[in-house]
């Protein structure tokens, strides 16, 4: 069965330092999405993409984060001046995306768990 | 703001006892509702999903959870647990309006189940 990957699983930075989470997606959906975990809270959503662009962000997803799709299969996501508040598990999502509801239905993939020093 | 509250944030059970979990979401309309399940070190799984038709809607693993429209709730529930239904469970809306297919999730709820 397909499934949604991330990599690292674990990755340790210091605060002020740019990190890359990567994500490669079920490959026939459209729809992709990063979330984020801080300990012991709830999932929370940070940003959405299709068709090479953002579709929705939330106030989460400020100037120090940004999404791309370098090529045909990968999703990362970047933050630029890690913050201490910004440790926490980052989830990669995809979904199918065509027109009947049930297709936005989400894969989620393992997460990176993200500590900052 | 939407808001979908889960209430138990830790249950502890023994085999063979009865689960259920509560779900509450905060918005009127048409919801989309799903409970998703972590087992220790895996990804988030969709254990059931309910769009509309027959409220009680079964899922994976003997799980059932009932849409009470009336009560903006959405509880999981198994009649028997199983030491392997230890996981982080977490419920999650989508409200159909604004186009906007973004869930928003639950806290989370805990399930530790004794052998």
């Amino acid at each position: 069965e397909p499934e949604v990957t991330q990599t690292p699983s674990h990755q340790v930075t210091q605060m002020g330092q740019e990190v890359i989470l990567r994500c490669v997606p079920i490959s026939n959906h459209l729809y992709f999405y990063w979330y984020r975990q801080i300990l012991g809270q709830k999932v929370e959503f940070l940003v959405s993409f299709y068709n090479n662009e953002i579709s929705e962000k939330s106030e989460i997803f400020d100037d120090q984060f940004s999404v791309e799709r370098p090529d045909g299969s990968n999703f990362t996501l970047k933050i630029r001046s890690t913050k201490l508040e910004d440790s926490a598990m980052y989830f990669c999502a995809s979904s199918p995306g065509l027109q009947v509801l049930s297709s936005y239905e989400q894969y989620f993939g393992p997460g990176t768990r993200l500590t900052v020093t | 703001a939407q808001s979908v509250s889960q209430h138990n944030h830790h249950v502890i059970l023994s085999e063979a006892a009865s689960l259920e979990l509560g779900c509450n979401y905060s918005y009127g309309g048409t919801v989309n509702l799903f409970w998703y399940v972590q087992y220790p070190g895996q990804h988030l799984q969709l254990l059931l999903k309910y769009f509309s038709g027959d409220p009680l809607v079964k899922g994976i693993k003997g799980f059932e959870a009932e849409f009470i429209k009336s009560k903006f709730s959405f509880n999981l529930r198994k009649p028997s647990v199983q030491w392997s239904d230890t996981a982080e469970y977490f419920c999650a809306a989508i409200v159909l309006s604004g186009g906007s297919y973004i869930p928003t999730f639950g806290r989370g709820t805990s399930l530790i189940v004794h052998p």
